[in-house]
């Protein structure tokens, strides 16, 4: 079955720039989305359509795509940052979706 | 107001059966596809399927097809999501969410935990 891959974790200082890959063989053909997940809370959509940002998510998050990897960026990484983030996209097909396993960025 | 609740924490035994439950309201539910999502304890999410209420249309990942069943029932806006015999490895919190226009899922529910134990 369809798999994304993600680095299992990211640490950054404050301030700095975090940068999370999402790697997969559809990602040409189908658009990412990313979620952030902090401890006790449901997912929320930070990046959809590979760049762009939902109303009210600040715009220190940015997405890009590049052949079969996409990547979430977080400019300026505030302590309120520190979170699971998920990459989803489709199969080829669209058949059905998928998630990555997640990374866990640390601010350190 | 935009949302989706979901039903309460259940405590179940090896075997036995189970549907949880996933009310939207503030918009028309039948006109946009809803998703579960599975997160087992202390791990990441899983993508399980997705069912457009207008017309009960129902797609499954390959790794839950057959293990569960998704439904909705459009005039009470409620989608479900069932097991006819639960198993230890079903304990998890489980989402329901919205796909908008954009195919993001950009409502999700507060999360049901069932925990399946002996």
């Amino acid at each position: 079955s369809y798999e994304l891959t993600q680095p299992p974790s990211v640490s950054v200082s404050p301030g700095q720039t975090a940068r999370i890959s999402c790697s997969g063989n559809a990602l040409p053909k189908q658009y990412a989305y990313w979620y952030q997940q902090k401890p006790g809370r449901a997912p929320l959509l930070v990046i959809y359509k590979d760049n762009e940002r939902p109303s009210g998510i600040p715009e220190r998050f940015s997405g890009s795509s590049s052949g079969t990897t996409v990547t979430l960026t977080i400019s300026g990484v505030q302590a309120e940052d520190e979170a699971d983030y998920y990459c989803q996209s489709g199969d080829s097909s669209s058949t059905y979706w998928v998630f990555g396993a997640g990374t866990k960025l640390t601010v350190l | 107001e935009v949302q989706l609740v979901q039903s309460g924490a259940e405590v179940k035994k090896p075997g036995e059966s189970l549907k949880i439950s996933c009310k939207g309201s503030g918009y028309t539910f039948s006109s946009y596809w809803i998703g579960w999502v599975r997160q087992m304890p202390g791990k990441g999410l899983e993508w399980m399927g997705i069912i457009y209420p207008g017309d009960s249309d129902t797609r499954y990942s390959p790794s839950f097809q057959g293990q569960v069943t998704i439904s909705a029932d459009k005039s009470s806006s409620t989608a479900y999501l069932q097991w006819s015999s639960l198993q230890a490895s079903d304990t998890a919190m489980y989402y329901c969410a919205r796909r908008s226009e954009s195919a993001a899922f950009d409502i999700w529910g507060q999360g049901t935990v069932v925990t399946v134990s002996s």
